[in-house]
């Protein structure tokens, strides 16, 4: 079975931390995706990736930035974590263009 | 205007019940379309893609409307385990794609 793992399923980090959170997938996928979904507003994107070393930004990619050094790992990279950045982080593959995504299962990230 | 619209429910049915929801989008060059599902706390599974000449999957057909901008599931014998938020996902550019917030579902014993 094809899978988008994500590194951790809940964080509570302190504001002003550096924050990590990695995403692997084992599909040999070319896309990668980074969305933050939160209530009323849906899924909103970060950041992705349409290939290794390449990157993009998606409609909200302020504060954050991302690395893919290798083809299955997509790395999203608070730089200085902020309360308004408590939220649902979703990582996300794609096989090519008119495919869906495949999620990993999320991080639920609180910033205190 | 949202480019991606749904009512957000929630629709509450009962067992065997038929359920229709749509989705609307405003981009008239919009490309390929999707349903997802998404329990509470869980990530969105991939339930359907949605194909100009309509498709369907045991209990669920999706429809595309090009004319109108809109697209729809019906779900037919609606099962408790129907339960779910669906998503509608469209996609607006090679790269982009623009979720909707989700249409509630509860299907009551």
């Amino acid at each position: 079975d094809v899978k988008v793992t994500q590194s951790s399923r809940y964080l509570v980090k302190r504001t002003g931390e550096k924050v990590f959170l990695e995403c692997v997938q084992d599909m040999d996928h070319e896309n990668m995706f980074w969305y933050r979904q939160d209530p009323g507003l849906g899924l909103r994107l970060i950041y992705f990736s349409y290939d290794v070393k390449m990157k993009e930004k998606g409609d909200i990619p302020e504060g954050y930035s991302v690395s893919r050094e290798k083809k299955e790992r997509f790395s999203l990279i608070l730089e200085s974590a902020s309360t308004n950045q408590t939220s649902m982080y979703l990582c996300a593959s794609r096989r090519a263009q008119n495919y869906g995504y495949t999620f990993g299962s999320g991080t639920r990230l609180t910033v205190v | 205007r949202k480019e991606v619209e749904q009512d957000p429910g929630p629709f509450n049915v009962p067992e065997g019940a038929t359920v229709a929801f749509n989705c609307t989008y405003s981009n008239s060059a919009s490309q390929s379309f999707f349903w997802y599902r998404q329990d509470c706390r869980k990530e969105p599974k991939l339930l359907m893609s949605v194909y100009s000449s309509g498709n369907e999957d045991g209990r669920f057909t999706a429809q595309l409307n090009r004319a109108s901008q809109y697209i729809s599931l019906l779900i037919r014998d609606s099962k408790l385990s129907d339960s779910a938020t669906y998503l509608c996902v469209v996609r607006s550019g090679t790269y982009k794609y623009i979720f909707g917030t989700g249409t509630r579902l509860k299907v009551l014993a």
